[in-house]
Formats: C-alpha cells, structure tokens, sequence
C-alpha cells in the first residue's frame, strides 16, 4: 500500500520569503509519480509541480522547485518569493505501479502573510 | 489546456430528491474520471474511478446505488447522488487524466447541500 505524510498541518510565511513544505511517501514500486496540488480558497485543485521517479533532476515550476530525495522517500515543495496569492491547501500526491487512484497527504494550510 | 468543468457549482435541494452533476474534460479526451468527496479541512477522499463505456468501480465504503456514475463519453461522466439526505451534503470534485496519462486535472467543484 501507498502512504503520503506531511507532517506540518499549518505554515506561515512572510510576503516574498521562501517556505519549504515537508512530505514524506512510502511505496515498494519502482515506478511513481509524485505531485503537489495546490487548494486555495476557492476550493479549485491546481497542479503545482510533478516529478517522474525515474528522473533525477528536481522539478521547477516558475517559483516552485521540489527537492526529490528518493533514497529517503522525502519530496519537498519549496515556493521562492511567496506571494498572497500563494495562500492556500497544499497537498503531496503519489500514484504508483499501474494505478491510477491518487493517493493524497493530509494536507499543509500555508498562509502568506503581507 | 487540461481544463475540466463541473456544473453546478452549487446546489441545494430538498431530501429524498436526486442530483445530477456533470463533469466535461473540455480541450482533451479523458479515458478516466474520478470523484471525490471532500469535507471541511480535510484531504479528498475518492468515491470512484469511471471508465468511458464501462462501470464505474466503487471505493469501499461508497454506495454504488446512492452514488450513481455514467462515463457517456471521453469528455463527460455524471454523478447523480439518489435520494439526498442531509448527511450527503458535501463537496463533490471530479478529476480527469489525458488517454495514458498519470497526471489528474480537476474540476472547480460542486458544493452540494441537502435540506
């Protein structure tokens, strides 16, 4: 079975900073993909970032970079030059294998601060 | 690209009546669509995986007679929620993958209360 954790249920951080939100996966497939999805307010989910377990290289998005540790099952989404808008749910997400289920984390409220 | 609608975004209705929601993949054809159902501050939990033309396969948990699910077409699946009672009331996200993609694209959401 597949399990996401993120241990920081809430975070803050100030306009312009950077923030580093944790997750953690456990899976025993060799093949995976992991995502960020973002949940603002309006409730819409927004992909942030995705990874190719195969792929050693970090993803980056514009301000968003992960730090993918696959020894430690660690991917981390750190977001440069926080913004308001950035004021959301953010969730880490793994499907692995063949399957198509999104296996998601509790969930991490980052509030930007101005 | 990668846009999915939900429609409505909102609705409310009395118990004992059934519900319609649509979910349109509106620029890519989505072999599979999913529901999920979220309550308040918590994660998405999913009720179903539909496949275009075949039956859409149930959670554990998830009563496939209450939450009815049609994958008509590449583009368009429905949930109709039967007989609505109170405890129902919830936000209802469905999601869509490209043909032989992993990456799920998500819909705006539909809150649904039943009085």
């Amino acid at each position: 079975a597949q399990t996401v954790t993120q241990s920081q249920p809430e975070m803050s951080v100030q306009e312009a900073e950077t923030v580093t939100l944790s997750c953690t996966y456990d899976t025993s497939e060799s093949n995976y993909y992991l995502f960020w999805y973002k949940q603002p307010p309006s409730r819409q989910m927004i992909l942030v970032i995705r990874q190719e377990a195969y792929k050693q290289q970090n993803a980056t998005e514009n301000r968003f970079s992960v730090n993918f540790q696959k020894a430690a099952k660690s991917f981390s989404l750190k977001i440069s030059d926080s913004q308001l808008g950035d004021t959301a749910m953010y969730f880490c997400a793994l499907i692995a294998g063949g399957s198509e289920k999104l296996v998601f984390g509790k969930g991490t409220k980052l509030t930007v601060n101005p | 690209g990668a846009v999915v609608s939900q429609h409505p975004s909102r609705v409310i209705c009395k118990s004992g009546t059934s519900v319609k929601i649509e979910c349109r993949s509106l620029d890519f054809q989505a072999t599979t669509m999913f529901w999920y159902r979220q309550f308040p501050k918590q994660s998405l939990m999913l009720m179903a995986t539909s496949n275009e033309g075949s039956k859409a396969t149930y959670e554990q948990g998830v009563e496939k007679d209450k939450f009815l699910i049609n994958h008509a077409s590449l583009t368009l699946s429905t949930l109709t929620v039967t007989s609505a009672h109170p405890e129902d009331s919830s936000f209802y996200i469905c999601s869509a993958n490209y043909v032989g993609g992993e990456t799920q694209y998500f819909g705006p959401g539909t809150r649904l209360l039943v009085l």
